[in-house]
């Protein structure tokens, strides 16, 4: 069974635009949230991270909003560019369970010019 | 700085043969992970490592075997090659200190 749905499966957005990927989890022993960026042809790269004791991060245009409450995250892209368009993958981990992430499915951005 | 990489880039193999990917890295990070990234399966853990002579499955094992004999190393066999270990493979490491995984650039692997 899958932990972390991820939705949408793929997103086009145009230049400027603030894309919205959104992950949910059912496993509340969860304590590390990151979300990762893969280009064609490129292994994943980290983006940004969260852990659950915020409810928000920034860190330059892409922003993480978590919510505890509704086991939710979401990666925010303000002013999206082309250079955006990539694969991104939530994922999740249990930092008692190996360094075992758990991850989504990952969503297609395309940002038109 | 090389940092970690993965070869071959690609492979084709025949159904039944016994394939190797290699994996190295020069940070001379604990852990180490290899991954196969399917359409719609996302990323899937094959094995994992937490530190030399230290290795434990992940969610995907069967049909494949690592070993680590050295820090920098994690090599992942296919025993006896299938159809459905068609695949990207991405090796991927960390340090102590962090959560954050460093990928390779990957395999890309067809079984005939």
């Amino acid at each position: 069974q899958q932990q972390v749905k991820q939705s949408p499966q793929s997103l086009i957005v145009q230049k400027g635009g603030i894309p919205i990927i959104n992950c949910a989890y059912e496993n509340t022993a969860f304590d590390y949230f990151p979300w990762y960026q893969q280009f064609p042809g490129k292994g994943p790269a980290l983006l940004i991270a969260i852990r659950p004791d915020v409810s928000e991060k920034k860190e330059g245009r892409f922003t993480i909003s978590f919510n505890k409450s509704a086991k939710q995250f979401s990666l925010h892209i303000m002013d999206s560019q082309p250079g955006d368009s990539a694969t991104y993958f939530c994922a999740a981990l249990n930092a008692g369970n190996n360094r075992k992430l758990i991850w989504g499915l990952g969503t297609s951005l395309g940002v038109n010019p | 700085d090389a940092g970690i990489t993965q070869s071959p880039r690609y492979k084709i193999t025949e159904t039944g043969r016994q394939v190797t990917l290699m994996c190295h890295q020069t940070w001379s990070h604990s852990y180490m992970f290899w991954y196969r990234q399917d359409l719609g399966h996302g990323l899937r853990l094959i094995y994992y490592s937490a530190a030399a002579d230290i290795t434990d499955k992940g969610e995907v094992p069967d049909g494949y075997v690592v070993s680590r004999s050295k820090t920098e190393n994690f090599p992942l066999t296919l025993e006896s090659a299938t159809r459905s270990q068609t695949s990207v493979y991405f090796c991927a490491s960390s340090v102590d200190t962090s959560y954050e995984q460093y990928f390779g650039p990957g395999t890309r692997l067809t079984v005939t």
